[in-house]
């Protein structure tokens, strides 16, 4: 398996619902990592867990609350969103700086109302 | 994080090669330099990343300077399906994620 599994592949959430995106790997990457896409720009770095643990928090807010339950998954949980929040959320795996490139998944289309 | 360079946009004709350049006169000597495209509506794919040497695989190739502060990603015969907006990023060290700059826009003309 070398994908990166995202789902779902598209949300809407009202501005008071909690939702989760759910992200899974099985290549045995070590650190894995949360970006968000506006339209026409490029990916934003939020989040980075190595291994299992969370690294890097890019001064995200706290409405986005990232969790690693395991080695596998990486789950990003969602809460009093707003509008300017809708963009592509996408994950990303590695195994190593230098040893491969990154896997991305296809991205959670979100859009908030 | 050091920075990358890339032109906006280029232009290219299907079935001819494409040389896509990005400087990085700023990158440090532990340095990766990785390249990733994105078709609209999809995640980045990785295509090929490289340290010293020069680097082909099935996609593409990578032509490092000697120097270090420019490569340029070489596709040898350009489809249509080869649109999209091409990623230069360098990756410094420790799990750090990439930082995406603007990147290219390869226009593919039939």
């Amino acid at each position: 398996d070398t994908e990166v599994t995202q789902t779902p592949k598209h949300l809407v959430m009202g501005m008071t619902n909690k939702k989760s995106l759910k992200c899974e790997q099985h290549m045995g990457h070590r650190a894995m990592y949360w970006y968000k896409q506006k339209a026409k720009k490029p990916p934003e770095l939020m989040f980075v867990y190595s291994y299992e643990k969370l690294s890097i928090n890019e001064s995200v807010p706290s409405r986005f609350s990232p969790e690693c339950p395991n080695s596998s998954l990486l789950n990003l949980h969602l809460h009093a969103l707003q509008p300017e929040d809708s963009a592509l959320y996408l994950c990303a795996s590695s195994q190593g700086r230098g040893r491969h490139g990154y896997t991305f998944g296809s991205g959670t289309r979100l859009t908030v109302v | 994080d050091a920075k990358t360079t890339q032109p906006n946009s280029m232009e290219s004709n299907e079935e001819e090669p494409v040389h896509l350049p990005c400087n990085h006169s700023t990158i440090s000597g532990t340095d990766y330099i990785h390249w990733y495209r994105q078709l609209p509506s999809q995640g980045p794919e990785y295509v090929i990343h490289g340290l010293t040497s020069n680097v082909n695989n099935r996609m593409a190739s990578l032509a490092i300077a000697e120097d270090r502060k420019s490569s340029t990603l070489i596709l040898h015969r350009a489809t249509l399906r080869d649109a999209a907006v091409y990623y230069c990023i360098l990756e410094g060290g420790g799990a750090d994620g990439l930082t995406f700059g603007k990147g290219t826009h390869l226009i593919i003309q039939p």
